[in-house]
Order: C-alpha cells, then structure tokens, then sequence
C-alpha cells in the first residue's frame, strides 16, 4: 500500500456515458498527477495539481475534465470517449512539485475500457 | 520525450546482482535521477534517487558517472519478486512545475 487509492480499479463504459475517476492520498501531499498508460506505450503525464491549481495541462483532450476539490483528492471526469482511449489511469501524489525531493507515490490505477 | 535511453530487456538469475544500465547524456546540472520500477499492470513504485553521488538504500544502490551522463541501478540479491519493468528518469524542470518523462524502461526478468 502506498498511501493513494484509486477507484474504481475497472471501469467499462461505452462511448455516450459520463463517468469519474476517484484519487484519494493519505500522504499529507500537496502535489497530485493523473498520468495516462496505454498497451505498450510509456506512462504520459496528464495533468499536474498543486495547492488545488493546475499546473501542468499536457495537451489533454476536453473529453477528460479534471477537478482537484483539495490537497487530498483528485478525480477525473470522462466524457464522450473514444476507443483509443482505453487504458490505465494512474493518480500519483508528492510534496510539492517544486520541491528536490519529490518522489511521487502511485495508486494501483484504474483499468478503463471504452466500448 | 524522454531524456533517458535504456536497454527494452534483461534476465538476472536469482540471487544475483541485477545491474540495470541507463543513458542520459543531456542531462543538465541541477536534474536528479529517478529509479522506479512497474510490476505487471501494478502502479510505478519508487526505487532511488541521486544527482550526483552514489547512493543505496535498503531496496537497490544507484551508480552515477563522474560526467553524469550514465547511471546503473543495482539490486544486490535479484529476487523472483524484481520482474518488473525499470524506468530511469530524469526530473525536468518546465515552467516552474518538476516533472517526470517516462521512457519505456527496461523489462527485467528474475529467472530461477
């Protein structure tokens, strides 16, 4: 167990519903990522949180909308999604971004797939 | 893309020492090395970090070249349980946020 929970783990949902990724830390954190990881491709950096601002937007489709509510939560909220983009969704939490040290410590993800 | 360039794969028997290369010959000054390992479909779990020295905590030691443009993570006694895939990273630094650039790391494969 790292400190972050992820849910749900599965998720299947077809191309019309509305869905939510949950992350919750219970680090102590200030900082919080969603990160992106499809069929043999490396992890992508999807959105970066920092005292609840965002930070970093990696060129994110609008189709993924995220909301951090405080330090201690992050969720991802889906709509209208593609095929390509299932995959596994991974929240992760350090102390603040622009610290040296700052190892960030991953959820188990969750495994999505779009019908 | 990533800074970093790793071999895609690599066998250790059990109960030797895994020595995982990694190439990071653009790294500036002040970018610290990251280690993190992925077991199958599990999240990225930290391993090590350094900038310049060597380092070693109970889970791996971390080997950097004097030029700092290589670095070797070493686990001491490769156990069945290290199959994962490692990632060297290096932190960049953009607008003001540290991040981190996964490449596609090194498959490792602990044999018995």
């Amino acid at each position: 167990e790292t400190g972050v929970t992820q849910t749900p783990r599965h998720l299947v949902m077809g191309m019309t519903n509305k869905k939510s990724l949950k992350c919750e830390q219970h680090l102590g954190h200030n900082a919080m990522y969603w990160y992106k990881q499809s069929a043999k491709k490396p992890l992508e950096l999807m959105f970066v949180y920092n005292f609840k601002e965002q930070t970093e937007n990696n060129s994110v489709p609008s189709r993924f909308s995220p909301e951090c509510p405080n330090s201690s939560h992050l969720f991802l909220h889906l709509h209208t999604l593609q095929p390509e983009d299932s995959a596994l969704y991974l929240c992760a939490s350090s102390q603040v971004s622009g610290s040296p040290y700052n190892e960030q410590f991953f959820g188990p993800g969750t495994r999505l797939t779009v019908l | 893309d990533a800074k970093t360039t790793q071999p895609p794969s690599m066998d250790c028997a059990e109960g030797r020492a895994a020595n995982l290369p990694c190439n990071h010959s653009t790294i500036s000054g002040n970018e610290y090395v990251y280690w993190y390992r992925q077991i199958h479909s599990q999240g990225p779990q930290y391993i090590i970090h350094g900038l310049k020295n060597n380092e070693t905590n109970e889970m791996a030691s971390l080997i950097i070249t004097e030029d700092r443009k290589s670095s070797t993570l070493i686990l001491p006694h490769a156990t069945l349980r290290d199959t994962a895939v490692y990632y060297c990273i290096v932190r960049s630094h953009t607008s003001g946020t540290y991040k981190y650039i996964f490449g596609t790391g090194t498959r490792l494969k602990v044999l018995a």
